[in-house]
């Protein structure tokens, strides 16, 4: 069935470097992305989102990449901290108004 | 602003035991979610209210689970009786969806061992 799924299960970047997480989804008809974080302990917290009909959006230090010709999504954090260390679970909505399906989740590990 | 409260934050207890999970969503917030989150299995939808109606409960795994949400304010998630294989960390999300926003605000979550 229709998925979001993740390239890589971990990633692991020094202090200071910028940090790229990937995210592939399959249902063409997502409309809506999310990108989450989960610290350990804690529940997932929003970090960034964009709609179909953008292709980049940025935030403080991070930068979501949409690409729907490949179906393809990607979070960049910028200059990447021991506080990022976390979970990274991407979500879209798959056509559904309320109903977020969530990826596999990525480990980033930052080096001091 | 309090975010989603969830309580207790850890549940040890025996199997067959009752289990209550406790969620208070973000006030103003007309939507609320049901997770389950294993290593093995990731974070699973469990069942979704609108206006304090069940919408979608397909994701509940069988009739030992029960979810009630009496009034805007107040949710729970009831187990009877607890298995091993039930243990996990569960989550309460909520939305504003009928508002045209999908972004979940998630709880610190309840961490549930089943001995």
């Amino acid at each position: 069935g229709e998925s979001v799924g993740l390239h890589l299960p971990t990633l692991s970047v020094q202090e200071g470097d910028n940090s790229i997480i990937n995210c592939a989804y399959s249902n063409s008809a997502s409309d809506y992305f999310i990108w989450y974080k989960q610290e350990s302990g804690k529940g997932p917290q929003f970090i960034i989102d964009i709609r179909s009909n953008m292709d980049k959006r940025q935030g403080q230090r991070v930068t979501v990449l949409l690409n729907k010709t490949v179906k393809h999504l990607s979070l960049q954090i910028a200059a990447t901290q021991p506080g990022d260390s976390a979970v990274y679970f991407c979500a879209e909505t798959g056509g559904s108004n309320y109903k977020l399906t969530f990826g596999k989740g990525t480990l980033l590990t930052v080096n001091p | 602003d309090a975010g989603v409260i969830q309580s207790p934050r850890h549940e040890v207890t025996e199997m067959g035991q009752e289990v209550t999970l406790r969620c208070k969503p973000i006030s103003g917030h007309n939507s609320l979610f049901w997770y389950r989150q294993t290593m093995m299995r990731g974070l699973e939808l469990l069942i979704y209210f609108n206006n304090n109606v069940p919408i979608d409960d397909s994701g509940m795994p069988e009739d030992r689970f029960s979810a009630k949400m009496p009034n805007a304010s107040f949710s729970t998630l009831k187990i009877q009786p607890s298995e091993p294989r039930d243990s996990a960390v569960y989550f309460c999300a909520s939305s504003e969806a009928d508002r045209g926003s999908v972004t979940q605000y998630f709880g610190p979550g309840t961490r549930l061992t089943v001995l």
